[in-house]
């Protein structure tokens, strides 16, 4: 299993570019999430999905828009990108929303907006 | 959601006994105590959850104190690939609107010396 893939690896954006990241995972979970985390901080839940076709906001949303039209793939849409995007983001799956059952993260995107 | 108090900081050397303290005064009786750590340019992983008893695993071991209001995570013999920052998390079990959510403090900066 290659188990959460990200990609890509490093991007630099300018102010007001967009851009998909992307996130897929093949242990056939149900749940997928996007973090990101600002130099020095633990990491901060922007969106998540509880299954195909479902998803919902996390704690900082604002900027991001997310689909996930497969259980493998969940994206995650910059648009008009701004400086305070930029952070390093982690996408992560679980089995289960359920407290036995750890979250799998990716090696996260390291995002750059000048 | 109940918060978690850790040293900034801690050293250890190689080969030593790392005894990692997680303070959680404040928590409730359906929450568990995980523990995630994230090597320099990865994304965090999981190390250990528990609720009441003490647990044991292949990487690590976690002491809960009886009135649960602090943990204990214990390295038994430190390596150089122990140096990570440490997560204490508390996950509730409530199930529903949790979603699995994880959240990160800023964690305890694990140096291991030659």
């Amino acid at each position: 299993n290659a188990g959460v893939t990200q990609t890509p690896k490093f991007r630099i954006l300018k102010i007001g570019q967009s851009m998909t990241l992307q996130c897929a995972q093949d242990m056939n979970h149900n749940y997928m999430y996007w973090y990101r985390q600002d130099p020095g901080m633990g990491l901060k839940l922007i969106y998540y999905s509880v299954g195909a076709g479902i998803t919902d906001k996390g704690e900082v949303p604002n900027g991001y828009n997310v689909s996930r039209s497969t259980t493998e793939d969940f994206p995650l849409r910059l648009e008009l990108a701004a400086p305070s995007q930029t952070s390093v983001y982690f996408c992560a799956s679980s089995y289960s929303g359920d407290v036995d059952y750890e979250q799998y993260f990716g090696p996260g995107t390291r995002l750059t907006v000048t | 959601d109940a918060k978690t108090t850790q040293p900034n900081s801690m050293e250890s050397n190689e080969e030593e006994p790392v005894h990692l303290p997680c303070n959680h005064s404040t928590i409730s009786g359906t929450d568990y105590i995980h523990w995630y750590r994230q090597l320099p340019s990865q994304g965090p992983e999981y190390v250990i959850h528990g609720l009441t008893s003490n647990v044991n695993n292949r990487m690590a071991s976690l002491a809960i104190a009886e009135d649960r209001k602090s943990s204990t995570l214990i390295l038994h013999r430190a390596t150089l690939r122990d140096a990570a920052v440490y997560y204490c998390i508390l996950r509730d079990d409530t199930g529903g609107t949790s979603y699995g959510k994880l959240t990160f403090g800023q964690g305890t900066i694990l140096t291991v010396h030659p």
